[in-house]
């Protein structure tokens, strides 16, 4: 089962920011907390990923609470384009390195 | 660089066949992975190669379904004989799993009809 939870959906305007959570309150210490979305029916699509230290990078930032037990991601300017299901997943990097899908989020950026 | 490529991007067959889907990891990937979303459930995994080597084939449904990674370049899952409940799409993935490439790329995935 999934270790986290996220809302179903969210809607963000355009050119807004759009922040989306995340809960994970049984994260172990050695577990990472990774972000992809799936845009329509395509493939899944690494966005960042992060331990415990806030992280951004060319599509995102990830802010991680200092307790770890849950973290936001955070679209600075967000396109039409970002429309898509956001899934927030705790990664052990050790075994199997096997992703946990949950349901995700739902974001739909409007006009 | 090219991504990881799947191969068919749709396949419709009858129950009873049996269907073969391939996928060509990034180069130099060692760590490749089948994923699989049935009709209206989440992403599910199936398992994981470490180069020719099965790492982890936990969530391998049944014995209908084969994977291979011979040489430990491409893989192919094979599902014999094809029964309705394996439509889905079938997603592969790779990575490095050094330093910071632990993040995986996945394919755009095989759609799969049994019908």
């Amino acid at each position: 089962d999934a270790k986290t939870t996220q809302p179903t959906s969210m809607d963000c305007a355009e050119g807004r920011a759009a922040n989306l959570p995340c809960n994970h309150s049984t994260i172990s210490g050695n577990e990472y907390v990774y972000w992809y979305r799936q845009i329509h029916s395509q493939g899944p699509q690494y966005i960042i990923h992060g331990l415990k230290n806030n992280e951004t990078n060319e599509m995102a930032s990830l802010i991680i609470t200092e307790d770890r037990k849950s973290s936001t991601l955070i679209l600075p300017h967000a396109t039409l384009r970002d429309t898509a299901v956001y899934y927030c997943i705790v990664r052990l990097l050790s075994g199997t390195y096997k992703y946990i899908f949950g349901t995700g989020t739902r974001l739909k950026v409007l006009a | 660089e090219a991504g990881v490529t799947q191969f068919p991007s749709h396949s419709v067959i009858e129950k009873g066949q049996t269907v073969t889907l391939r996928c060509d990891p990034i180069s130099g990937h060692d760590n490749l992975y089948w994923y699989r979303r049935v009709m209206g459930k989440e992403i599910k995994f199936l398992l994981h190669f470490v180069k020719e080597s099965k790492q982890d084939e936990s969530g391998m449904p049944n014995n209908r379904f084969l994977a291979e990674r011979t040489g430990g370049t491409y893989s192919t899952l094979k599902v014999q004989p094809a029964e309705l409940e394996d439509s889905g799409v079938y997603f592969c993935a790779s990575s490095l799993l050094q330093g910071k490439g632990t993040e995986a790329f996945f394919g755009q995935g095989t759609r799969l009809t049994v019908v």
